[in-house]
């Protein structure tokens, strides 16, 4: 089976721009969630979608917003960057039911790193 | 809020020696306890869990305990190699959660 796989693996961008990072889920899976990892610290929870709704949202301002496809990948969009937002975003999937969409272990792709100059 | 603390790295060792990286965490109710490793280039892998007191995971020769008492989840690996250099991140997740709280990580460089 495959694993989660991330778009692309590194990019740079100015402040202002917008940028779209993708994410495959792992084969089976139905729950994604977004991290963002700045250098040196742990990672940060964005949001979480389940079969396709947003499920759960960390303490990041509405420029930071995401999809669920109807096959389970995901985007993660951000608006109006600024220099703060350079970071690894990483993308994690597992297999959650109606009661519990986060319930089961997460799986982690390897990041889309982004530079904002 | 919830959060998790960890010792703060680098932390070097010689191959073979013991290692030991503490985790503390502050949560209300019982969160699950995960360790998560991070190689060079790569995304987290799960190294191993506990979701209740007292339980112990362990994995590839990693140990750790959930001490509710002291509200720690340390981990241990009796004897490191020169592969287990890596950064490892301690993490929570409350049972009416969603989300993985992380600690800031802690690098460990195994030198041969």
């Amino acid at each position: 089976e495959t694993g989660v796989t991330q778009s692309p693996t590194h990019l740079i961008k100015t402040r202002g721009q917008q940028v779209t990072l993708r994410c495959s889920s792992q084969s089976g899976h139905n729950t994604v969630s977004w991290y963002q990892q700045a250098l040196g610290q742990g990672p940060q929870f964005i949001f979480q979608y389940y079969r396709e709704e947003e499920n759960g949202r960390g303490n990041f301002p509405p420029r930071f917003s995401g999809l669920q496809f109807p096959n389970y990948s995901s985007e993660l969009n951000v608006n109006a960057l600024e220099l703060d937002d350079s970071a690894l975003y990483l993308c994690a999937s597992s297999l959650g039911d109606r009661d519990t969409p986060w319930a089961n272990v997460l799986t982690f792709g390897a990041g889309s790193r982004l530079t904002v100059l | 809020g919830d959060s998790v603390t960890q010792m703060e790295g680098p932390v070097t060792l010689s191959e073979e020696a013991f290692l030991t990286i503490n985790c503390t965490y502050t949560a209300t109710g019982y969160p699950s306890l995960f360790w998560y490793v991070q190689y060079p280039g790569e995304g987290l892998q799960l190294l191993l869990k506990a979701t209740k007191a007292d339980d112990k995971g362990s994995n590839k020769g990693f140990e750790a305990t959930y001490r509710k008492e002291t509200t720690s989840f340390h981990l241990e690996k009796g004897s490191v190699q020169v592969s287990d250099s890596a950064v490892y991140f301690c993490a929570l997740k409350k049972a009416a959660g969603n989300k993985l709280t992380f600690g800031g990580g802690t690098r460990v460089l195994v030198k041969p």
